[in-house]
């Protein structure tokens, strides 16, 4: 089963750059990893997913080194609107087939004006 | 957003009372799951269903049930709660469960109070 570790809180100004590390040294070659973003009373929001290398889409950029142990959740020039926790997830298909997703408790980013 | 519906997106219930949540995807997948969510906690996952089929029952106590009628629909009857299960539920889908590269999509919930 793998597991993540995050950073509980993280705390950032308007219009800096954040990247928010995820650890997973059990990752399977199967795996792949996907960030979801929640802000407070509703459901999580699905951010970035990648396998290897770098993905960058219109929200964020997500880097994984060659070993897949960790990756990194990068948000550009944050807003106020960006405070929200940050979750990392790890495919896991262990069990008969069926993924179980598998939220921590996440990365708690405040931005401050 | 009119992916994944819930309904009601609040409740507050007796001990006694039996209540249903309701959630409804229009996304075409074939996974859909329940989630709780209590203060200040990670999402705990409660079940999972696959093309209809329940797949996992994370030790989920018995006063809570699901039922899965098709890939569109998910609901969890609820039945002589207590207290401490005050929570946000939350419903989620995805193409399906099979795999690790699954993107889950979530509803907004439905915050439940147990009095």
């Amino acid at each position: 089963l793998a597991k993540t570790t995050q950073p509980i809180s993280m705390d950032s100004y308007e219009g800096q750059e954040v990247n928010i590390t995820c650890s997973h040294n059990n990752i399977a070659t199967n795996d792949y990893i996907t960030w979801y973003q929640q802000f407070p009373s509703q459901g999580p929001r699905f951010i970035i997913q990648g396998y290897k290398t770098k993905v960058t889409n219109e929200v964020a950029s997500l880097f994984i080194p060659a070993d897949r142990k960790s990756s990194t959740l990068s948000l550009p020039r944050v807003s106020l609107s960006d405070t929200a926790v940050y979750y990392c997830l790890v495919g896991d298909g262990s069990s008969g087939g069926s993924y179980i997703p598998t939220f921590g408790r996440g990365t708690s980013l405040i931005v401050h004006p | 957003e009119t992916g994944v519906t819930q309904t009601p997106r609040h409740l507050v219930m007796g001990m006694t009372n039996k209540k249903s949540l309701k959630c409804e995807q229009h996304l075409g997948h074939n996974a859909m799951y329940w989630y709780k969510q209590s203060a200040k906690k990670p999402l705990e996952l409660m079940f999972v269903y696959n093309f209809k089929e329940q797949t996992e029952n994370n030790s989920v106590p018995s006063r809570f049930s699901p039922e899965c009628p098709n890939s569109s629909h998910l609901f969890l009857h609820l039945h002589t709660l207590q207290p401490e299960d005050s929570a946000l539920y939350l419903c989620a889908s995805s193409q399906d469960a099979s795999g690790g590269a699954e993107t889950q999509y979530f509803g907004p919930g439905t915050r439940l109070l147990v009095l």
